[in-house]
């Protein structure tokens, strides 16, 4: 079946640090590729999304490339900031989904230190 | 416009009581989804509904769990004589249609089963 695996945290980073959190994926076509930050307490925010290959998405100074060759959507960022501090979930939707029904990886807490 | 809301969002049972989990929907979202967080994972599809009806409950346990969403009212999913197992974050989406992630989570509902 269609899963996502995420790289284990926590992540920790200081400040202004590189970011980069590793996402691969088994599906069958082409899916569509999420990902979504869970701040503590709070529910999912949809961070950025690819729907097609070599899509890149962007949000708020995040960035995934869609890579179908690799069956990866890798989360980047060239400087993070405290308020990164969370956690993130890679997902995907199969091009086959009608209901649109997300399978998520296992989430990957980040750790910014001033 | 308010976003999706979930109630209560603490939610406090003994072991072999009924949980009850409310969802309501944004406003013109017809389409409501459920998902269980369990302590340091990812999150787990449930059940997907429309109005007044069950569209996909794979995801779902064949005891115990049942899922509504009448034509009037919230979605509610509900838990009858509740394990320490079924202690977990639910968290509630909802969308206008079926465009590929096209939808909004709640802040979930924490159940914990003394």
């Amino acid at each position: 079946g269609d899963s996502v695996t995420q790289m284990e945290g926590p992540v920790t980073l200081s400040e202004e640090a590189f970011l980069t959190i590793n996402c691969t994926y088994t599906a069958t076509g082409y899916p569509s590729l999420f990902w979504y930050v869970q701040y503590p307490g709070e529910g999912l925010q949809l961070l950025l999304k690819a729907t097609k290959a070599d899509d890149k998405g962007s949000n708020k100074g995040f960035e995934a490339t869609y890579r179908k060759e690799t069956t990866s959507f890798h989360l980047e960022k060239g400087s993070v900031q405290v308020s990164d501090s969370a956690v993130y979930f890679c997902a995907l939707i199969p091009a086959s989904n009608a209901g649109n029904m997300l399978t998520f990886g296992g989430g990957t807490r980040l750790m910014v230190k001033p | 416009n308010a976003g999706v809301m979930q109630n209560p969002r603490h939610l406090v049972r003994r072991r072999g009581q009924e949980a009850r989990l409310r969802c309501s929907p944004m406003k013109g979202h017809s389409h409501v989804y459920w998902y269980r967080q369990l302590p340091e994972e990812g999150l787990k599809f449930m059940v997907y509904l429309q109005k007044e009806n069950i569209i996909d409950e794979s995801g779902m346990p064949k005891e115990r769990f049942s899922a509504e969403f009448p034509k009037e009212g919230p979605s509610i999913l509900r838990i009858q004589q509740v394990v320490r197992g079924d202690s977990a974050a639910y968290f509630c989406a909802s969308s206008p249609d079926t465009r590929k992630g096209g939808y909004t989570f709640g802040s979930g509902t924490r159940l914990t089963v003394v």
